[in-house]
Parts: C-alpha cells; sequence; structure tokens
C-alpha cells in the first residue's frame, strides 16, 4: 500500500519559532505538494515540487518555504510561526505522469 | 490562476436519495478534473476523476458528468448510504501531472 507518512499529527508551537513539518513517501513519486485546509476555504497550495532541489510556489506561500534534498523527502518550513498559521498542514505525492494525488494523514499545528 | 468555486457547501439528503455537487473552473486549458472524498479526522482520497477528453464517467453508484463548454462538472451519488457522509471536494488542472486547485468543499450529510 503506497504511504505518505507527516512526522507529526499534532504540533504545538509559540509564535516566533522555527516549525519544521515533515512530509516523506515511498512510492517514488516526483511531485510533492503542501496544503494548508482551513474550514470553509478548501485546501490552499502553498508550495509544491517537480523534481530534488526544485520548488514552485502555490497560491500562499507567504511566510514559509520548503526544502526537498531527497526525492522521498519534502519539508515545509515556518521561518517565525505566527497565530493565523494555525492550520492543518496536509502533504501530498503523486507520479509525473499523475493520476491523482496521495494525500498524508495531516499535521495539525497549533500556534500559541 | 485557475479558480474552482464549488455548490453547495452542505448538502443533507435521506438515505436512498440521490446527491449532486457541482463545481465550475476559470481556467480553458484545465483538463483534468478529480473528486475526492475526506472523512472526519482522516485524510482526502480519490474517488473518481475525468478528463477533458470524456463527458461522463460511472464508477458503482458515483458518476462524474464534465461540460467544458460551460466549464462545470459535477458529482452524482445514487442511493446514498450513511457511509456517504463527508466532505467532497472538486479540483481542476492543466493535467494529471499538475497541481491541483481544489474548491472549498461540500458536506454531504446521509440521514438513516
Amino acid at each position: 500500500d503506497v504511504k505518505v507518512t507527516q512526522s507529526s499529527r499534532y504540533l504545538v508551537k509559540r509564535t516566533g519559532e522555527k516549525v519544521f513539518l515533515e512530509c516523506v513517501q515511498d512510492m517514488d513519486h516526483e511531485n510533492m505538494f503542501w496544503y494548508r485546509q482551513d474550514p470553509g476555504l478548501g485546501l490552499r497550495l502553498i508550495y509544491f515540487s517537480y523534481d530534488v532541489k526544485m520548488k514552485e510556489k502555490g497560491d500562499i506561500p507567504e511566510g514559509y518555504s520548503v526544502s526537498r534534498e531527497k526525492k522521498e523527502r519534502f519539508s515545509l518550513i515556518l521561518e517565525s510561526a505566527s497565530t493565523n498559521q494555525t492550520s492543518m498542514y496536509l502533504c501530498a505525492s503523486s507520479l509525473l505522469q499523475g493520476p491523482g494525488y496521495t494525500f498524508g494523514s495531516g499535521t495539525r499545528l497549533t500556534v500559541v | 490562476g485557475e479558480n474552482v468555486e464549488q455548490h453547495p457547501s452542505t448538502l443533507s439528503v435521506q438515505e436512498g436519495d440521490s446527491a449532486v455537487i457541482k463545481c465550475t473552473y476559470s481556467d480553458s486549458a484545465s483538463n483534468y478534473f478529480p473528486w475526492y472524498k475526506q472523512e472526519l479526522g482522516k485524510r482526502p482520497q480519490l474517488i473518481i476523476d475525468i478528463r477533458s477528453n470524456v463527458g461522463e464517467k460511472k464508477d458503482q453508484r458515483i458518476a462524474v458528468t464534465l461540460n467544458k463548454t460551460a466549464k462545470h462538472f459535477s458529482l452524482h451519488i445514487t442511493e446514498t448510504q450513511p457511509e456517504d457522509s463527508a466532505v467532497y471536494f472538486c479540483a481542476a488542472s492543466r493535467g494529471s501531472n499538475y497541481k491541483l486547485t481544489f474548491g472549498k468543499g461540500t458536506l454531504l450529510t446521509v440521514n438513516p
């Protein structure tokens, strides 16, 4: 069974902290994505990557950065966490030719 | 960029009735339209998808229709069951390997 694993299910951080969210997939997928999910707003794309060391901004990249040093791992970084970054963060991956995404279970981040 | 509108935001039906969720998209270059189901506390999972060279696709009790001219597509669930209760998301992209833009979701409740 294909798997996308997010390192933490729940995370509580303080305002101003640097936060790392990790995502690992074991399917040899080329594409990896980070979304945040908020009630009434659906899933919004933060960053994505089509290859190692490659990254592209999504629709809401402000306040975030990413790292993809290995094909199987895609990290989301909050340089200085703020309360408006409290959200559910979903990682996903897909093959270069598709179809569709496989999602991780999500990380619920609370910034206090 | 792409914009996907989804309606209704909530839908309540009686068990055995049909449910229809509608989405519109803005980017005429979009050609891949998946639907995801997210049960409470779980990750979104792909339930059906359609490409722009097809007008309709069925898989048991679920079907998706696409009208490229009008730029809208719909999910149809027949003979609904309580286990169909979930949030459903539509999405659009320029290819099955391209980034997805999601609608805001529809909370479907099937009452026994």
